[in-house]
């Protein structure tokens, strides 16, 4: 069955940086778009980035571009989300999900991991 | 990008029907058949309930539909059962340079 395991979550100092991962299982992970939602303590889902299946083409939500960095290693079915210059409100859960069909990027969302807990703080 | 417009909360009694809407602009919900809707409870990861505007995935009841006109979506939860209670999301893929968004959220509580 699908999987999808966030890790690299912790408390982080606001300007550090941090690399959060999605191991995924269960299928062809090469052949899926992947993206990245966040959800901070209380609050609405956001989105945050998403890669094409080929990492060929990426996109980023305004409040994270220039920031963050979204990449995948096919060969080992892991989706990154490379953080920096980290800001107090970047405290979330971060979900990393897949999209519905192969192939495709339409913002269905079919499966999502467990989230992983982001906060920084000094 | 602007969230997507939702209602902050909703209720119904059981057995009821209830419709969240979900009001975008021309260059998302308008402009695309890309809508869906995720369900939340807490303390768990979302649950895709609806794409394509009104399109269920396998396993999803057929309680739930969805539709579209205009600039707002709207998720129809009918015959309203107390598991039906948590958090609705609808997002939509848009043509500004961020490519999704999502909904402010709407609370569904079952009286």
């Amino acid at each position: 069955q699908v999987q999808l395991v966030e890790s690299g979550g912790g408390v982080v100092q606001p300007g550090r940086s941090l690399r959060l991962s999605c191991a995924a299982s269960g299928f062809t992970f090469s052949n899926y778009g992947m993206h990245w939602v966040r959800q901070a303590p209380g609050k609405g889902l956001e989105w945050v980035a998403v890669i094409w299946y080929d990492g060929s083409n990426k996109y980023y939500a305004d409040s994270v571009k220039g920031r963050f960095t979204i990449s995948r290693d096919n060969s080992k079915n892991t989706l990154y989300l490379q953080m920096n210059s980290l800001r107090a409100e970047d405290t979330a859960v971060f979900y990393c999900a897949r999209e519905r069909l192969i192939g495709d990027t339409t913002m269905a969302l079919g499966y999502w991991g467990q989230g992983t807990l982001l906060t920084v703080s000094s | 990008q602007s969230a997507l417009t939702q209602p902050a909360s909703v209720s119904g009694s059981p057995g009821q029907s209830i419709t969240i809407s979900c009001t975008g602009t021309s260059s998302d919900v308008g402009d695309y058949k890309y809508v869906s809707w995720y369900q939340q409870h807490p303390g768990k990861a979302p649950k895709l309930m609806i794409y394509e505007v009104s399109n269920r995935p396998s396993g999803v009841s057929n309680r739930f539909s969805g539709s579209k006109s205009g600039n707002t979506a709207s998720l129809t939860i009918s015959g309203l059962q107390a598991e039906d209670e948590a958090d609705y999301y609808c997002s939509s893929y848009t043509s500004s340079s961020t490519l999704g968004v999502f909904g402010t959220g709407t609370k569904v509580t079952v009286l």
